[in-house]
C-alpha cells in the first residue's frame, strides 16, 4: 500500500529555513497531486500547499512569500524548505497523497508526522 | 479563502449513541458542472495523521465502517457517527477541497460520556 514518510531536522534556529522531505513508496508520484499540511501544538490543521509531478505547485497565500515545494521524480520524493522561521511556525509536519486534478485537495494518505520545533 | 466553522467544539456521547457533527463553510461546496460536494471528513487520533473518513461529502473511503456517515449540500454538512464505538474518541475534521488554499474546519472532540 502506499506510504508516506517525512524526514528532516527536528530543531531549526529562529530566521533559518526549515527543510522536509517526504519519501513516497508504493506508488509512482506521477500523475498525482503531492500536499504538505501543518499542525501547531494542540491546533488544528493548515493546509501549506501542493506540487504535481510535473513540478507545478500551489501554496497558501497565508506562507506564499515563505514556502518552496519541489519534487523528484527519480527519487519518488519531494520536498518543503520555509524560510524565515519563528516560534509560531513550530508544529507537526505532515506530507499527504491527493488526487487528479480535480481532487488534488482530498488528501487520503498521510504521512505519521514529524515534529518541528523553531528554537535557539 | 473559504472559511470552514464546525459546532459543536465537543461533545460527549454514550457508548452505542450517536454522535452528530456539523460543518459549514463559507461559500457553496457544489460544484455544478458534476453535482459533487468537495468536502471531506477526517478522523485524527491523538498522536496520528488524520484519516480521510468521507469524502464526496457522503462517500466512505474504503474500510472505514458503515456506522461512519455523512450528508448535506451546498454549505451545510454532517458527519455521523451511528453507534459510538470506544475506537471512535478523536477529533474530527471537515476540509474543504472546492477552490485552493483548501481549509479545514477547527475540529470537534468526540469523547466518551
Amino acid at each position: 500500500q502506499v506510504q508516506l514518510q517525512e524526514s528532516g531536522p527536528g530543531l531549526v534556529k529562529p530566521s533559518e529555513t526549515l527543510s522536509l522531505t517526504c519519501t513516497v513508496s508504493g506508488a509512482s508520484i506521477s500523475g498525482l497531486y503531492w500536499s504538505w499540511i501543518r499542525q501547531p501544538p494542540g491546533k488544528g490543521l493548515e493546509w501549506i500547499g501542493y506540487i504535481y509531478y510535473s513540478g507545478s505547485t500551489n501554496y497558501n497565500p497565508s506562507l506564499k512569500s515563505r514556502v518552496t515545494i519541489s519534487v523528484d521524480t527519480s527519487k519518488n520524493q519531494f520536498s518543503l524548505k520555509l524560510s524565515s522561521v519563528t516560534a509560531a511556525d513550530t508544529a507537526v509536519y505532515y506530507c499527504a497523497k491527493g488526487g487528479i486534478a480535480a481532487v488534488a485537495g482530498r488528501m487520503d494518505v498521510w504521512g505519521k508526522g514529524t515534529t518541528v520545533t523553531v528554537s535557539s | 479563502d473559504i472559511v470552514m466553522t464546525q459546532s459543536p467544539d465537543s461533545l460527549a456521547v454514550s457508548l452505542g449513541e450517536r454522535a452528530t457533527i456539523n460543518c459549514r463553510s463559507s461559500q457553496s461546496l457544489l460544484y455544478s458542472s458534476n453535482n459533487k460536494n468537495y468536502l471531506a471528513w477526517y478522523q485524527q487520533k491523538p498522536g496520528q495523521p488524520p484519516k480521510l473518513l468521507i469524502y464526496w461529502a457522503s462517500t466512505r473511503e474504503s474500510g472505514v465502517p458503515d456506522r461512519f456517515s455523512g450528508s448535506g449540500s451546498g454549505t451545510d454538512f454532517t458527519l455521523t457517527i451511528s453507534s459510538l464505538q470506544a475506537e471512535d474518541v478523536a477529533v474530527y475534521y471537515c476540509q474543504q477541497y472546492y477552490s485552493t488554499p483548501f481549509t479545514f474546519g477547527p475540529g470537534t472532540k468526540v469523547d466518551i460520556k
